[in-house]
């Protein structure tokens, strides 16, 4: 029974490249957040989607970061003309449940950790 | 306003050591609920704990054990006894209704356990 499986696990890129970060929830979970760890820091939230839908992208900055959850197909984190202050730890997590009350246990891949040149 | 407080950055004990790592938060919420995990050095979160703030129970769980204080709301961690496995980095975080579908993390505690 795989966990939430993220890749790649290391990906480098110089200024101004485009990076794709992957992420298939367990099986069974329907729902995809995305968390940002910056050194020294704790996580963030980035987003959250279910299935084709973007439920809550209040953690995303407003520009060159993008989320994605086809039907098909893991969830993609697409940043967009990277600079250095994009690296950092990419983490996504899966839940069964829905709604909003806060009771998720959140189940995370081991992260991806991007570096930009 | 939402928020965790993990003041501890890092801290080093002896093996077999008892070690207790504190977590003090802040919500507006009355119904929330409080985690810990743990990230080993290859890097995946691991949950250990979820408690409602309506269980102020504490929990034991084999060398683990959590001591939630509403009155101080703090939810503290302890290490029974600590191995060289315990080394990690160790996240208390919140949610609840009003934090819409987002955990708040303290910043985490990184524990080394030395043999």
């Amino acid at each position: 029974n795989a966990g939430v499986m993220q890749n790649p696990r290391h990906l480098v890129r110089r200024r101004g490249q485009e990076a794709r970060l992957r992420c298939s929830p367990m099986k069974g979970h329907s729902h995809v957040y995305w968390y940002r760890q910056l050194p020294e820091e704790g996580l963030k939230f980035m987003v959250y989607l279910q299935k084709e839908n973007i439920i809550d992208e209040s953690g995303m900055p407003k520009e060159r970061f993008s989320a994605e959850f086809p039907k098909e197909g893991p969830s993609i984190l697409r940043i967009q003309q990277v600079v250095r202050g994009d690296s950092a730890a990419y983490f996504c997590a899966s839940s069964p449940l829905t709604g909003s009350s806060g009771a998720n246990v959140l189940t995370f891949g081991a992260g991806s950790r991007l570096t930009v040149l | 306003a939402q928020k965790v407080t993990q003041a501890q950055t890092e801290i080093s004990v002896v093996e077999k050591e008892d070690v207790t790592l504190d977590c003090v938060y802040e919500t507006r919420d009355t119904t929330y609920y409080l985690f810990w995990y743990k990230q080993p050095p290859s890097g995946e979160l691991v949950f250990l704990i979820r408690r409602n703030s309506f269980d102020e129970q504490n929990e034991i769980s084999g060398r683990y054990s959590w001591n939630f204080q509403k009155s101080t709301s703090s939810f503290n961690f302890t290490i029974t006894a600590s191995q060289v496995v315990d080394s990690a980095v160790y996240f208390c975080a919140l949610s609840g209704p009003n934090t819409g579908n987002q955990f708040y993390f303290g910043t985490g505690t990184s524990l080394t356990v030395i043999p």
